[in-house]
C-alpha cells in the first residue's frame, strides 16, 4: 500500500535554531498539505500546495515558516527561528482528484523545541 | 466547510459496539461526512465517508439520518486497538483541492 514518506520522525531543537522537515507524497498525488498539531488538539491547515504552486498558506506564520515543493513532488517545510510555542506534530498528506476518500496522511514529525 | 459537534470522549467495552455520534446541522447537499481515526502519535487514518445512504466497509459502519444532520459510527466489535481519536469531517468530494478541516474529535477508550 502506498504511504507518505516523512523524516525524521522525531527532531529536538533548541530555541532560536532553524529546523526543517520532509515529506514524500504518493506518486501521483498533484495535492500535499502540511498540518500542525498541537497536543491535545486536532490537526490545523498551515499550508496547500497544487503540483509546485502554493494554492493556501494563510494559516502559515510566514515570519518564520516557509513551505516549498519545488518539482511539484516531494515538500520541505522550515521553521527559522524556531520557538518554544512551536512543539508540535507537523503531518504531511496528499490527494488527488476524483479520490473520494479524502486524503492520505504520513506519521508525522514530532517536533520539540527546548 | 460545515462545522461538526463531537463529544470530547466516550468509553467502550472491548467486544461491544462502540457509537460515536456526529452533528453537523449545517452540511450542504454536496458534502459529504468523513470519519477518520487517529491512533497515538500516529497521522490520522481514513474510516469510512458517506453522502446520505448508510455506508460499511471493513472497518466500520456509517450510519446518516434521513435529514443528514447528524451521522454515527459504529464499530461493531471494538477492540483495544480501536482506542483513538475519531473526527468526523463533512466536506465536498472528488476535488483534492476541498481541504479537512479537522475539530476536537472524540477520544475513544475500549477497555478490557
Amino acid at each position: 500500500e502506498a504511504e507518505v514518506a516523512q523524516s525524521p520522525r522525531y527532531k529536538i531543537t533548541e530555541k532560536s535554531q532553524a529546523v526543517a522537515f520532509w515529506c514524500d507524497p504518493i506518486s501521483g498525488h498533484a495535492t500535499l498539505y502540511w498540518y500542525r498539531q498541537i497536543l491535545g488538539q486536532g490537526p490545523e491547515l498551515l499550508v496547500q500546495f497544487q503540483d509546485e504552486s502554493v494554492v493556501d498558506d494563510s494559516q502559515l506564520p510566514k515570519d518564520r515558516f516557509s513551505a516549498e515543493r519545488l518539482k511539484g513532488v516531494d515538500s520541505t517545510l522550515k521553521i527559522q527561528p524556531a520557538e518554544l510555542g512551536d512543539s508540535a506534530m507537523y503531518l504531511c498528506a496528499s490527494s488527488a482528484d476524483g479520490m473520494n476518500y479524502g486524503y492520505t496522511f504520513g506519521s508525522g514529525t514530532r517536533l520539540t523545541v527546548v | 466547510d460545515a462545522k461538526t459537534t463531537q463529544p470530547p470522549s466516550m468509553d467502550c467495552a472491548e467486544g461491544r459496539a462502540a457509537n460515536l455520534p456526529c452533528n453537523h446541522s449545517t452540511i450542504s447537499g454536496n458534502e459529504y461526512v468523513y470519519w477518520y481515526r487517529q491512533i497515538h502519535s500516529q497521522g490520522p487514518q481514513y474510516i469510512i465517508h458517506g453522502l446520505k445512504n448508510n455506508e460499511t466497509n471493513e472497518m466500520a459502519s456509517l450510519i446518516i439520518t434521513e435529514d443528514r444532520k447528524s451521522s454515527t459510527l459504529i464499530l461493531p466489535h471494538a477492540t483495544l486497538r480501536d482506542t483513538a481519536v475519531y473526527y468526523c469531517i463533512v466536506r465536498v468530494a472528488g476535488n483534492a483541492g476541498n481541504m479537512l478541516t479537522f475539530g476536537g474529535g472524540t477520544r475513544l477508550m475500549v477497555k478490557p
